[in-house]
């Protein structure tokens, strides 16, 4: 019963770098959020989903971009790293009515 | 606007005594409301929820909130605090015609033998 399963875990870039996190989920959920989650800030959310080909901004989209071509997979896309983009990232997804049910996160340093 | 206050950063209880995590809401619609808890270097993992009902919601690990429209609170409690319950507690809401959920900045609960 995997859930929510996000990688890599860990990653270090440099700034300029670009990479994508990956999320997928097994639960057949048809919406996805990402999120990030900075010390003593909660989290803010970065991109969500309502289904497959359907995305929308949250509070912190710049920097980011994302897709959705199947319902299981969200990838997160950073381009042109920034130090401010340093974070941990978590992906979560939820039934129609009902809880989030989040990965155990992704954390990104940018130097 | 959406939005969740969580006022203290910390909050310090003893083992086996009753604990509360303190939220307030603000939504323009109907308040779907949750809990959730964070252990370290972990994702968020769901308490308890009120979508509509009983204000008194039972979740996991004895764990309760209550809904006050009134005071538009969700506060988390607990009769009786373990030393296990030390992690970083969130409140949520998600205004029910909209599709975004909103947290609060988190509460740290440090439970003390």
């Amino acid at each position: 019963n995997a859930g929510v399963t996000q990688t890599p875990k860990f990653r270090i870039l440099k700034i300029g770098q670009s990479m994508t996190l990956q999320c997928a989920q097994d639960m057949n959920h048809n919406y996805m959020y990402w999120y990030r989650q900075d010390p003593g800030m909660g989290l803010k959310l970065i991109y969500y989903s309502v289904g497959a080909g359907i995305t929308d901004k949250g509070e912190v989209p710049n920097g980011y971009n994302v897709s959705r071509s199947t319902t299981e997979d969200f990838p997160l896309r950073l381009e042109l790293a920034a130090p401010s983009q340093t974070s941990v990232y978590f992906c979560a997804s939820r039934p129609l009515t009902g809880e989030l049910f989040f990965g155990e996160g992704s954390r990104l340093t940018v130097l | 606007a959406q939005s969740v206050a969580q006022p203290e950063d910390q909050v310090n209880v003893a083992e086996g005594n009753p604990l509360t995590v303190k939220c307030t809401y603000s939504v323009s619609g109907n308040p779907y409301l949750f809990w959730y808890v964070q252990y370290p270097n972990r994702g968020l993992q769901f308490l308890l929820k009120y979508i509509t009902g009983d204000n008194l919601v039972k979740g996991s690990y004895g764990f309760e909130a209550e809904f006050n429209k009134s005071q538009t609170s969700f506060h988390l409690k607990k009769p009786s605090a373990l030393v296990s319950d030390s992690a970083l507690y969130f409140c949520a809401v998600r205004d029910y015609n909209f599709n975004k959920f909103y947290f609060g900045s988190g509460t740290k609960l440090n439970v003390k033998p």
